[in-house]
């Protein structure tokens, strides 16, 4: 079974910190992705991986950046974190190939105060 | 019109009925589809994948396709309250190299007792 793991269910934290979110996954897979989910809006892309050291930009990157060092983790970064960016934040991974689906880690849950 | 629609709901179906979900596309050269359960709280959880027309079944579960009217749908058979969640369907468009899911905003199912 694909498990992708993120560091943190809850976390709390306030204006103008630097933030890093966390993601393991331990099957070796080439794309990693960072969404964040709110209600009413769905899924919303923040940036992707498709190997180690690349990252391209997804729907909603203004704020973030990420970084992946290493092909097994892929880490979100908030530069100054804003209330605004309060929201569940869902790693996600999957193997090269078309038709191979995304696996989501377990969610963590920002608050920005 | 957004890339991958979905019903918000709720759809109440009756336990031991057949619950329908629908989702339409847009991009007419879209590969591979996806169907996610999330429970409240929790993350996506993959359910079905389906790629080619036609039906696709796992246990309860079918997952049918139509490319030429660009729709996919999931029918849950013998609907149990733990049947209870958020239904997202997820494509992967050409528009984006085939690189992402585009998530629909799910429907939501209640399966009463």
């Amino acid at each position: 079974d694909v498990k992708v793991t993120q560091s943190s269910r809850y976390l709390v934290k306030r204006t103008g910190e630097k933030v890093f979110l966390e993601c393991v996954q331990d099957m070796d897979h080439e794309n990693m992705f960072w969404y964040r989910q709110d209600p009413g809006l769905g899924l919303r892309l923040i940036y992707f991986s498709y190997d180690v050291k690349m990252k391209e930009k997804g729907d909603i990157p203004e704020g973030y950046s990420v970084s992946r060092e290493k092909k097994e983790r892929f880490s979100l970064i908030l530069e100054s974190a804003s209330t605004n960016q309060t929201s569940m934040y869902l790693c996600a991974s999957r193997a090269r190939g078309n038709n191979q689906p995304q696996h989501f880690g377990d969610g963590t849950r920002l608050s920005i105060l | 019109q957004k890339e991958v629609e979905q019903n918000s709901g709720p759809l109440s179906v009756p336990e031991g009925a057949i619950a329908s979900l629908n989702c339409t596309y847009s991009d007419r050269v879209s590969q591979s589809f996806f169907w996610y359960r999330q429970y409240s709280g929790k993350s996506p959880e993959l359910i079905m994948s389906i790629y080619s027309n036609g039906d696709k079944e796992d246990g309860r579960f079918t997952a049918q396709l139509n490319k030429a009217s660009q729709y996919v749908s999931l029918l849950i058979r013998d609907s149990q309250p733990s049947d209870s969640a958020t239904y997202l369907c997820a494509v992967r468009p050409m528009n984006t190299g085939f690189q992402k899911l585009v998530f629909g905003t799910g429907t939501r199912l209640l399966v009463s007792p």
